[in-house]
């Protein structure tokens, strides 16, 4: 399983836009990538899932390069509900088994 | 249809005592996760079943903790002579098999060893 890397924490001001990296070096082929974001006591909630190029949903973008060693999770003009962790999970959709969650990301929004 | 559902939601419970976690999945989702979340920490995995196997324990942090799946559906772990370090948040998730990572959490269920 793709060991992950982000960033601790980061801060942002409401209606800017927040890109947060994942470095995830040794990717496999049949690899998804995948991004969770969790509120204060709440579980993990499925945000977004790409295997390469660009994915857009209602929510966010994810903008993975050509060779596919890292990915960006871009959150459109941020409030100060979007405040919570988001982590990045990178694993095989068909057989995964061990799913590790790195530690995350905490992005504050500040008024 | 309902999501997962955790019960209960909060457990206090005496240093050397019991303790069991229910987990109800979404209806057929193969696959079920346990996870650990230590105040202000990430999640460390558990267990996870795929169906009523649970093909890899190894994330279990000892023998005092056990884990089972029946009928392909609702999940229990066990804590055995609980300890304080014990303490956390145990969140359960389900998936549908073929989408393994897009996982549906519960609320969890917090859990203080005194």
């Amino acid at each position: 399983l793709a060991k992950t890397t982000q960033p601790i924490s980061m801060d942002s001001y409401e209606g800017q836009e927040v890109n947060i990296t994942c470095s995830h070096n040794n990717i496999a082929t049949n690899d998804y990538i995948t991004w969770y974001q969790q509120f204060p006591s709440q579980g993990p909630r499925f945000i977004i899932q790409g295997y390469k190029t660009k994915v857009t949903n209602e929510v966010a973008s994810l903008f993975i390069p050509a060779d596919r060693k890292s990915s960006t999770l871009s959150l459109p003009r941020v409030s100060l509900s979007d405040t919570a962790v988001y982590y990045c999970l990178v694993g095989d959709r068909s057989n995964t088994g061990k799913l590790i969650f790195g530690q995350g990301t905490t992005l504050q929004v500040k008024p | 249809g309902a999501g997962v559902s955790q019960s209960p939601s909060n457990k206090v419970t005496e240093k050397g005592k019991d303790v069991e976690l229910r987990c109800d999945p979404i209806s057929g989702h193969t696959a079920l996760y346990w996870y650990r979340q230590s105040l202000g920490q990430g999640l460390e995995f558990l267990i996870y079943f795929q169906g009523n196997s649970a093909p890899d324990k190894s994330g279990l942090p000892s023998d005092r903790f056990s884990a089972e799946r029946t009928g392909g559906s609702v999940s229990t772990l066990t804590i055995q002579r609980t300890q304080q370090e014990d303490s956390a948040v145990y969140l359960c998730a389900s998936s549908l098999e073929g989408t393994l990572l897009e996982l549906f959490f519960g609320s969890g269920t917090q859990l203080s060893v005194l």
